[in-house]
Formats: C-alpha cells, sequence, structure tokens
C-alpha cells in the first residue's frame, strides 16, 4: 500500500515557467510531511510542514499543508534549469514510529 | 565539513560477499536512519537509531542485514551474503531528535552487486 503518493511522476517545462507538485499521503496518525530534492545524489531538505495553511517559503519555493485533505503541494516559481531535480514528498506517521515513508518522486525538467 | 559523510561512496562485490558501510552523523544529531533508494523510487526505510539504540527495523528487512551504533555516534550497516538484488544506493540521514525530525541526507553508498 503507497502511503505516499506524488504527482506528476514527471514534468518538463520551461525556464520561467511556474510548476505545482502534488503529495498526497494516507496514514494513521500524521505528524509531519517534509519535501525534498534530489539531483544526482542524496536528497537535500527543504521544508518541513505541520500545520495546516501555513505557507513554507524559500525563495522562489513555497510550499502548503492541508490536513483535512492530506495532501501538500510544493510550488516553484520562475524556474530555472537548476531547479531540474527529482522532488521527493515524505510523511512522519506516529503510529510507526519514527517511520518516514517516502514517495516516488516527481522528476522536474527544466529546459532552457 | 559538518555534513552526514557515508563510506565507501561505491562499492562493487560478488554474489554472497559481505559488506559493510559506515555513516557519520551530524555531531550532535541523536537519530540516525538508514535508506535503501533504487532506480525511479523514493527512499525505503531500513532502520533507525536513537543514541545506540536500534528502535525500528522494517519488516521488509532480511536477516542478512544488520546495523550497529556502538557508541552512540557513527553507525554501520552489514549485508551478509550479498544478492544482486541487494544492488542499490543506501542513504544515511541524520536528526537532531524528537522536536526536530527534518533528516539530513549524506551521500549515500552505491553497491553493486555483480
Amino acid at each position: 500500500e503507497d502511503k505516499v503518493v506524488q504527482s506528476p511522476l514527471s514534468l518538463v517545462v520551461h525556464e520561467g515557467d511556474t510548476v505545482t507538485l502534488n503529495c498526497s499521503y494516507e496514514v494513521t496518525n500524521f505528524r509531519s510531511l517534509l519535501w525534498y530534492k534530489q539531483e544526482k545524489k542524496a536528497p537535500t531538505f527543504l521544508f518541513m510542514l505541520t500545520s495546516s495553511g501555513i505557507e513554507k517559503k524559500s525563495g522562489r519555493l513555497s510550499s502548503i499543508l492541508d490536513k483535512k485533505e492530506l495532501f501538500s503541494i510544493l510550488n516553484i516559481t520562475a524556474t530555472q534549469t537548476g531547479d531540474s531535480a527529482v522532488y521527493l514528498c515524505a510523511v512522519l506517521d506516529q503510529d510507526t514510529g519514527n517511520q518516514f515513508y517516502f514517495g516516488t518522486g516527481t522528476s522536474l525538467t527544466v529546459i532552457p | 565539513d559538518t555534513g552526514v559523510s557515508q563510506n565507501p561512496r561505491h562499492k562493487i562485490t560478488k554474489r554472497g560477499q559481505n559488506v559493510t558501510f559506515r555513516c557519520d552523523p551530524i555531531s550532535e544529531h541523536n537519530r540516525l536512519y538508514w535508506y535503501r533508494q533504487t532506480l525511479g523510487q523514493g527512499p525505503e526505510f531500513l532502520t533507525y537509531f536513537q543514541n545506540e539504540a536500534q528502535l525500528e527495523k522494517s519488516r521488509l528487512l532480511s536477516d542478512r542485514f544488520s546495523a550497529e551504533r556502538p557508541k552512540g555516534s557513527f553507525s554501520t550497516l552489514e549485508i551478509q551474503r550479498t544478492e544482486q538484488g541487494d544492488s542499490a544506493m543506501y542513504l544515511c540521514a541524520s536528526s537532531l531528535g524528537p522536536s526536530r525530525t527534518e533528516q539530513y541526507f549524506g551521500p549515500g553508498t552505491r553497491l553493486t552487486v555483480t
């Protein structure tokens, strides 16, 4: 059973476009949701979300969580080629201790 | 560099051999996690330590896999009698603890079993 589902699986855009990546989850006792960026190496941490409706922002990236509808979105505005990566979503379920469940990721390619 | 480090970065081994990987977490981080990642998939949880105690282990984890964190600092992951299906990237991550659960990943060890 997939606890974390990301969509789309892949996305190709042109520089300057705005993209929205989706992460939906199904865990029994949600604690937090994390977004990571993975290039050809280990994932790097972007955001941690625990409360609904509060937007986290870092430069051109922003993310928000909806705990009622069990999803999060990651927005990237004015995309650049350096944004090309796989974006991973992970959810911490308190019922399974401290085990994070990762989605399969969204592969973003930004074309010049 | 005060990030998470892993050694070796690459390992090629023959089927049936044993391999051991090392992870050095960020120094003040109490929690340490091991994941396995294959192409096109997100990281898959293997096991987790709080200081030196191994508190969680994936039900999917074969008994050929064992991990230790003897002094609550670095950790080792050993795979015995490797199989071709063990070929993957093995990632280590650390976090501060209950109030700060965000994990920081090391560069990973890429294992190829021939």
